[in-house]
């Protein structure tokens, strides 16, 4: 079965520089999430889109935008890259949470991004 | 306060043994629980999703909600080495985010 794609699998930049992580969900899923996990750490929401608008936003810096496309792929883009901003980044894809209120609705986690900022 | 407690760990226990994991969270009003399991450098990967109260068994893998106590449990039985991983309890809220535990790290000696 078709898992949730993201790429690069890994990145480094050096800081200041800017990045966009990519995001490609489970075809039919129309909820795309982003979270960011730091070393021995739990992942952290930053943001998510259903149906290409904004549905949640977390911590996430102004340093950072993202978008959802209307093939319903997502990019994550960073800017003014910091020290710690080096984590690994996961997308997870779902239906969206209005259409089951009981089921798990397909919660899936890609294999995430390991960015390395420099 | 974290919104969702959990104890790092690590466990460390035998092959075969039955492990038992737990999360605590603050806030009665969450109805969806879920149980994930990551390991090095992976994407989490959901083994238990619950509903409400109760018990919920997908073969040596059983969730326990107490929304009385608000606690979540996993247990695993007949422990495997293939089950060191990363152990992560989850809420989801009404928007679908996820909100996790510091996760507990489990080790299965042969």
């Amino acid at each position: 079965a078709a898992g949730v794609i993201q790429s690069p699998r890994h990145l480094i930049k050096e800081k200041r520089e800017t990045a966009t992580l990519k995001c490609y969900p489970i075809p039919r899923h129309d909820t795309v999430y982003w979270y960011q996990q730091g070393p021995g750490q739990d992942p952290q929401f930053l943001i998510s889109f259903y149906e290409k608008m904004q549905s949640d936003k977390g911590s996430i810096p102004d340093r950072f935008s993202a978008q959802q496309f209307s093939d319903y792929h997502s990019e994550l883009n960073m800017s003014s890259l910091e020290l710690g901003d080096s984590a690994l980044y996961f997308c997870a894809s779902s239906l969206a949470v209005v259409r089951q209120r009981k089921a798990n609705y397909g919660y899936t986690f890609g294999s995430g991004t390991r960015l390395t900022v420099v | 306060q974290k919104e969702v407690e959990q104890d790092p760990g690590p466990l460390s226990v035998p092959e075969g043994a039955i492990v038992s994991l737990n999360c605590t969270y603050s806030n009665s009003a969450f109805q969806y629980f879920m149980w994930y399991r990551q390991y090095s450098r992976k994407g989490p990967e959901l083994l238990m999703y619950t509903y409400s109260s109760g018990n919920k068994e997908d073969g040596r893998f059983t969730a326990q909600v107490d929304k009385s106590s608000k606690y979540i449990s996993l247990f695993i039985r007949d422990s495997q080495p293939s089950d060191s991983a990363t152990y992560l309890c989850a809420i989801r809220r009404n928007t679908g985010k996820l909100i996790f535990g510091q996760g507990t790290t489990l080790q299965v000696k042969p």
